[in-house]
């Protein structure tokens, strides 16, 4: 079993919808959870951070995070043509730890 | 934010030769760097974590002789896959942590390699 689960996509949908991507995960020992968009061959940038439980809010983008259940989300609201790109989760043990990785979820925004 | 630069962006080679991939942090000193592999539709799967002036420390899996890593100061970290083959044909990716509080990792745009 993978450390952390994401569902690769494609996801499609349209402009101006509101989108939900997620990750679960399996050990209980994770405390920081980022979210990273990536575009068509380029790095990844950071998008949200978050450390433990909760929600995290940042302009069209939240981020939340249910440790009993071990599952993680990304909402994107009035979603635009320019937010596709892959989505990718990530996680950290510690701060000094190395990130775990999700699989990325690939989503197009139709105008 | 910080700013982490790659050189090349692409490069592409024959097989039995090898590459060099630098990766810079332009703005920041970063005592740690990490080296990534993306094939393509797959997430990043990290190969080394190098840590200036010491060795690198290499995931299970990947081979030290054939990955050569040097990070030799606080601001460049390289990466020399030796002897190429078809097969290490990928998107190489690094990242550069700062030594703040949230020791956030910055990636650097990332170096398609293509071996024929």
């Amino acid at each position: 079993q993978k450390e952390v689960e994401q569902d690769p996509g494609p996801l499609s949908v349209p402009e101006g919808a509101i989108v939900s991507l997620n990750c679960t995960y399996s050990n209980s020992a994770f405390q920081y959870f980022m979210w990273y968009r990536q575009y068509s061959r380029k790095g990844p940038e950071l998008l949200m951070y978050t450390y433990s439980s909760g929600n995290k809010e940042d302009g069209r983008f939240t981020a939340q995070v249910d440790k009993s259940s071990k599952y993680i989300s990304l909402f994107i609201r009035d979603s635009q043509p320019s937010d596709s790109a892959t989505y990718l989760c990530a996680m950290l043990y510690s701060s000094a730890s190395k990130i775990i990785f999700g699989s990325g979820t690939r989503l197009s925004i139709r105008p | 934010g910080a700013v982490v630069s790659q050189h090349p962006s692409w490069v592409i080679c024959k097989s039995g030769t090898s590459v060099k991939i630098e990766c810079r942090s332009l703005d920041f000193q970063a005592t740690t760097m990490f080296w990534y592999r993306q094939f393509p539709k797959q997430s990043l799967m990290l190969m080394a974590t190098s840590n200036e002036g010491s060795k690198a420390t290499y995931e299970q899996g990947v081979e030290k002789d054939k990955f050569l890593i040097n990070h030799a100061s606080l601001t460049l970290s390289t990466l020399t896959v030796t002897s190429a083959h078809p097969e290490d044909s990928s998107f190489y990716i690094c990242s550069a942590r700062t030594s703040g509080s949230m020791n956030e990792q910055f990636f650097g745009p990332g170096t398609r390699l293509t071996v024929l």
